[in-house]
C-alpha cells in the first residue's frame, strides 16, 4: 500500500494566485481529512469527508478555501486567492472507522505551501 | 470548545535519560490517541487508549490513560536518538469520534 499520497510536496506562489493541493487516500478508507499545521496554531482540522460527502467544514478559514472529493480516491483543497498567512503545511489524512467508532488517521507526507 | 493541553512544549534530554509528556483534556474523552512526527515528517499513529486507567507498552514506550479519562501520559525509558520528534496526543471533540483535537505537541530532542 502506497499510503496517502499528496501533491505537490512543496509549493511557492505569490499572493493572489490560486493554489490547488491534491490527495489520494488509502484504498478502502471511507474518511478523509484535511489538516493545516503551523507553529502558532498546531494541527487544525479544516474539513472532513465521509464516503466522499463533506460532513464538517467548520474549520475552513474563510470563503477563499474550498475542498472537493469527486470520488473515493481523490480530493482537492483549493485556496483562491492565496495570502501570505495561508503559508503552512497542509496534511491530508484518511481512515477507516474502527468498530469502536474512533478514527485512526494515516497522514500523507504533506504539502508545504509558501505564499510570498 | 474542548481543549487538549500538552506539557512540556519542549524537552531536551541526554541519550539514555527518560522522558515523559503529559496530555490534559478539558472534557472526558472516549479515547485518546498518540502520534509521533519526526522533524520534516508527518504525524504517524502510535497507539489508542480507550479504557479508564489503561496502560499499554510498546518496547520502551509506556502509554497511560487516566482514571477519569481526562488525562494521558507517554513515558519513554532510556531515550535514543531515534526517539527525536514531536509527540502529539489527540482526542475526539464535539461529541464525535471523527473530529480529533490535537494537542500542540511536545518536541523531544536527544543529545547523543
Amino acid at each position: 500500500d502506497a499510503g496517502v499520497i499528496q501533491s505537490p510536496r512543496h509549493e511557492v506562489t505569490e499572493m493572489g494566485q490560486e493554489v490547488t493541493l491534491r490527495c489520494k487516500p488509502i484504498s478502502g478508507h471511507n474518511s478523509l481529512f484535511w489538516y493545516r499545521q503551523t507553529m502558532m496554531r498546531g494541527l487544525e482540522l479544516l474539513i472532513y469527508f465521509n464516503n466522499n460527502v463533506p460532513i464538517d467544514d467548520s474549520g475552513m478559514p474563510e470563503d477563499r478555501f474550498s475542498a472537493k472529493m469527486p470520488n473515493a480516491s481523490f480530493s482537492t483543497l483549493k485556496i483562491q486567492p492565496s495570502e501570505p498567512r495561508d503559508s503552512a503545511v497542509y496534511f491530508c489524512a484518511s481512515s477507516r472507522t474502527a468498530s469502536s467508532g474512533a478514527n485512526v488517521l494515516t497522514f500523507g507526507a504533506g504539502s508545504r505551501l509558501t505564499v510570498l | 470548545g474542548q481543549q487538549v493541553m500538552q506539557i512540556p512544549q519542549y524537552q531536551h534530554v541526554q541519550e539514555g535519560e527518560d522522558f515523559t509528556t503529559y496530555c490534559n483534556s478539558s472534557t472526558t474523552l472516549s479515547n485518546i490517541q498518540w502520534y509521533k512526527q519526526r522533524p520534516g515528517g508527518h504525524p504517524v499513529f502510535l497507539i489508542q487508549l480507550v479504557k479508564s486507567g489503561e496502560v499499554k507498552k510498546q518496547k520502551r514506550l509506556t502509554f497511560q490513560f487516566g482514571e477519569a479519562k481526562k488525562n494521558s501520559s507517554l513515558h519513554i525509558t532510556a531515550t535514543q536518538t531515534t526517539d527525536v520528534g514531536t509527540y502529539f496526543c489527540a482526542g475526539p471533540s464535539g461529541g464525535s469520534n471523527y473530529k480529533l483535537t490535537f494537542g500542540k505537541g511536545t518536541l523531544l530532542t536527544v543529545n547523543p
